[in-house]
This record gives structure tokens, sequence and C-alpha cells, in this order.
């Protein structure tokens, strides 16, 4: 069946590091890819979508772009703030339900 | 309304208790989710309705477990027999028609005790 793999965190960096969160995917067909990101107290929010391959979803100073060929939507940044500090699920959508990854905690040192 | 509103927001029983979840979905939006999070773990589906097709039930973890989707809208999530490996964040999310992006609720904090 479908799935998601995500990198194990915590991942921890500081102010204005360049992050890198890698997610990949088996899916049959062409699902959607998303990045939801959960913050500290919060509800599970929609960070950024790509709905085909080559599209580049961003949002937030975040990008993810849909890799057919490695089967990958890595979720990179160029400069994380403390206010990036979440957990962070990388997930894909077929024709029903949306299957998510096991989330990766990223704390950010001022 | 102008997400997707989950009650109760915290809910705590005692082991072999019923409880019922319930989840408001965003008006018009077709597809409505269940999934659970267990403290530190990922989110993990438990049932899926699309319109008036029979629900998608296969992430249900027991037959302690069920829900229902009354005049395509409102849903309830009824736990059995709680027990306490049922403590977990259940939440709720609804997208417009199958292949809408997914709106997720604040979910509700279940502890059972």
């Amino acid at each position: 069946g479908d799935s998601v793999t995500q990198m194990e965190g915590p991942v921890t960096l500081s102010e204005e590091a360049f992050l890198t969160i890698n997610c990949t995917y088996t899916a049959t067909g062409y699902p959607s890819l998303f990045w939801y990101v959960q913050y500290p107290g919060e509800g599970l929010q929609l960070l950024l979508k790509a709905t085909k391959a080559d599209d580049k979803g961003s949002n937030k100073g975040f990008e993810a772009t849909y890799r057919k060929e490695t089967t990958s939507f890595h979720l990179e940044k160029g400069s994380v703030q403390v206010s990036d500090s979440a957990v962070y699920f990388c997930a894909l959508k077929g024709d029903d339900k949306i299957i998510f990854g096991k989330g990766t905690r990223l704390h950010i040192l001022p | 309304g102008a997400g997707v509103s989950q009650s109760p927001s915290n809910k705590v029983t005692e082991k072999g208790k019923d409880v019922e979840l319930r989840c408001d979905p965003i008006s018009g939006h077709t597809a409505l989710y269940w999934y659970r999070q267990s403290l530190g773990q990922g989110l993990e589906f438990l049932i899926y309705f699309q319109g008036n097709s029979a629900p998608d039930k296969s992430g249900l973890p027991s037959d302690r477990f069920s829900a229902e989707r009354t005049g395509g809208s409102v849903s309830t999530l009824t736990i059995q027999r709680t027990q306490q490996e049922d403590s977990a964040v259940y939440l709720c999310a609804s997208s417009q028609d199958r292949g809408g992006t997914i709106y997720f609720g604040e979910g509700s904090w279940l502890t059972v005790v």
C-alpha cells in the first residue's frame, strides 16, 4: 500500500541555518504531496502542497519539489527561525485518504 | 463554519466507559476523515467518509471503535469500553471533494484513566 517515510527527529539547528527534512513516498498512481506543520499547542496546519511531478510548493520561506523520478518531496528552508520550531509531517493523498509520515520534530536554537 | 470544529476539546474518562467525539466539518465539504495521534507518534488513519459512499473503515483498530456521519455533515466517533491505550488526540479533517486539500480540526484530547 501507499506509504510515506521521513527522516526521524529531533532535528536541532541554530537560527539562520539551512534546513532539509527528507521525505520519500511509495504510491500507485499519481498522488498529491503535502507538508503539514504542528506548532506547539496548536492543531495541524497545511504548510505547502504539490499536485503533480515537478511542481514546487512554497509557503513561509519553505519549499518542496515533487520529484517523481526519486519519489521524494524534501522540505527545505534557507534560513530557519526560532518560530519554525514545530513538528513537520510529510503526507500523500491518492484517491481517498491521506497517508502521513511519522513526523519530524524541529528545534531551532536562538 | 469557518473551520473544522471538534468537541469536546478535552475528555477524561474512566476505563470501561463509552465516549463520543463530535466533528463538524467545513460547510460544503463532502469528505470527512478521522485520525488518531498518540503521544510521540504519527497520525494513524481511522475512517473516511465521502459523500453517500460506504465509508472506508480500514483503519479502525478494533470493533470497539465506530463512526457515523449523519446527513452528510456532522460525524460522531464512538469508542466503547475505553482502554488506557485509547488515550490520544483524535483529529477530524474535511475536504471539499476527493482531491481537495484536507483541513484539520484542533482535535479532541482523550485521556482514559
